[in-house]
C-alpha cells in the first residue's frame, strides 16, 4: 500500500526565514512525485512534477528535490504570501496508477 | 472564469437529503475526478472517469454516484446524505497520457445534518 507522510503538520517562519518541508513516501515504483499548495477555500494548485532520484525543480522562492525515499520543498526567505498548505502525492507506476495518493499536509505559515 | 468550476460552492442539507454537486471544465481534458477532504485525513479519491463511458470506482466510493454527462461535466450524487459525509469536496481534471497532474476546482463544503 502507497503511503506518503509529510511533516512537520505546521510550521512558522519569520518572513525572510529560510526552511525545508519534507515528504517521505512508500511504492512499488515512483511514476511521479507531486506537490501542491492549497490557499484556505481553496482548491489544491499545481506546483512540481519529479520523477526520479536527483531531480529538482525550482519556482521562485520555491525548490523541490527527489530522493528515493523523500522529497523536500524548500523555501528561501519566504514571505507572508507564501503561507498555505503545502500537499505532497505519489503516483505507483504499479496497478491502480490512476490514482494519486496524497499527504495530510504541512502548513506553513510566514509571520511579518 | 475557473478552468474548473464546482456547484454549489457551499450546501447545507439534513440526512436522507439527495445532494447532487456538479463539476464542468473548460480545459479540454478527457479526465476527470471527484475527491473528497477532511481535516487529518488529505485528499481521497471517491471515483474517475477517462472519458464518458468510463467510469470507475476510487477509494472512498461507497454512498456515492456519478454521471459524466459529457467530456465537460461530471456530477457528483449523494443518494441519501449522512453526516459523515459532512466534507469539502473536490473535482479535478487531467490530460489523458500525461504525467497525471490534477487541476482543481475551488471545492464544494458539503453539511449533512
Amino acid at each position: 500500500e502507497d503511503q506518503v507522510t509529510q511533516s512537520p503538520e505546521a510550521l512558522r517562519l519569520q518572513e525572510g526565514e529560510s526552511s525545508s518541508l519534507n515528504c517521505s513516501y512508500t511504492v512499488s515504483g515512483l511514476r511521479g512525485l507531486f506537490w501542491y499548495r492549497q490557499d484556505p477555500g481553496k482548491g489544491p494548485e499545481f506546483l512540481f512534477t519529479l520523477y526520479s532520484a536527483g531531480e529538482e525543480k525550482e519556482k521562485e522562492r520555491l525548490k523541490a528535490t527527489l530522493t528515493k525515499k523523500e522529497s523536500f520543498l524548500h523555501i528561501t526567505a519566504p514571505k507572508p504570501e507564501d503561507s498555505a498548505t503545502y500537499l505532497c502525492a505519489v503516483r505507483d507506476s504499479g496497478a491502480g496508477s490512476y490514482q494519486l495518493t496524497f499527504g495530510k499536509g504541512t502548513k506553513l505559515s510566514v509571520i511579518p | 472564469d475557473a478552468d474548473v468550476t464546482q456547484t454549489p460552492r457551499n450546501r447545507i442539507t439534513k440526512t436522507g437529503k439527495r445532494i447532487m454537486l456538479e463539476c464542468s471544465q473548460t480545459k479540454g481534458h478527457d479526465r476527470m475526478y471527484w475527491y473528497r477532504q477532511d481535516p487529518g485525513l488529505g485528499l481521497r479519491l471517491i471515483y474517475y472517469s477517462f472519458d464518458v463511458k468510463d467510469i470507475n470506482k476510487g477509494e472512498i466510493s461507497d454512498g456515492y454516484s456519478v454521471s459524466r454527462q459529457a467530456q465537460a461535466k461530471f456530477s457528483l450524487s449523494l443518494e441519501s446524505a449522512i453526516p459523515n459525509q459532512t466534507a469539502l469536496y473536490f473535482c479535478a481534471t487531467s490530460e489523458a497520457g500525461g504525467a497525471g497532474e490534477l487541476f482543481f476546482g475551488e471545492g464544494s463544503r458539503l453539511t449533512v445534518l
